[in-house]
């Protein structure tokens, strides 16, 4: 069975500073796709990133990054130089991907509230 | 291009009550998924469609029914509704996993019930 593990529930930093939100997953699938997700306090749900089993480059986005380790199972999410714009809940999920019909299913982590501080 | 839209917004029910929840997406998206987001737990997958007229259990599906008669529309139901199921629900449609890079789920705003 997929798990997706967000140790960290809250988080509080004063603006600017840099934070890592941590994710550990684990799957018996060779092949599959990682997701984090943004949740604004306005509720909806933002896609923020993708990223395969078989890609392990970092990515860099603006602000954002993600550093993919298969070899520890995990997929940490860091924000450089945090604004208050970024207070919000950040979920992590794997999603199975053999073709079945029954699959492309999402396991979520249990989120991580994140708070920067002005 | 709506995405996905959820209706109502916002519901109060008694318990013993029923409604059906109506989720609609305009991306031809194949599949579409009903979860539901309660405190401290994430999201949870109650039930999924793979295509029109199919649907599936996910891991919460206990009380609840859904219906994909149409591929733009995913009902959720709840025949007799219970303190248990206030929460705040959300629908998500996407292409097939092997849709390479486009299988993300797209959501809905959410739904907001409560049972009293």
């Amino acid at each position: 069975a997929q798990k997706v593990t967000q140790a960290q529930t809250e988080i509080s930093v004063v603006e600017k500073e840099d934070v890592t939100l941590d994710c550990v997953y684990e799957t018996r699938d060779t092949t599959y796709y990682l997701f984090w997700y943004k949740q604004p306090p306005s509720g909806e749900l933002v896609f923020l990133i993708r990223r395969n089993s078989f890609d392990e480059q970092n990515e860099i986005s603006g602000r954002y990054s993600w550093n993919f380790q298969k070899s520890t199972s995990s997929f940490n999410f860091t924000i450089t130089a945090s604004q208050v714009v970024d207070s919000a809940v950040y979920f992590c999920a794997l999603s199975e991907t053999s073709y079945t019909g029954a699959n492309s299913k999402l396991t979520f982590g249990k989120g991580i509230t994140l708070s920067v501080r002005p | 291009n709506a995405g996905v839209t959820q209706t109502p917004k916002f519901r109060v029910l008694k318990t013993g009550q029923s409604m059906t929840l109506l989720c609609a997406q305009d991306m031809n998206h194949e599949y579409m998924y009903w979860y539901r987001q309660d405190p401290g737990m994430g999201l949870r997958l109650i039930h999924y469609s793979v295509g029109e007229g199919t649907t599936a259990k996910g891991e919460v599906p206990d009380g609840y029914n859904v219906s994909r008669l149409k591929k733009q529309n995913f009902l959720l139901g709840l025949e007799s509704a219970a303190p248990s199921q206030t929460s705040v629900y959300f629908c998500a449609s996407s292409y097939p996993p092997l849709a390479g890079p486009f299988n993300e789920q797209f959501f809905g705003p959410g739904t907001r019930l409560t049972v009293l």
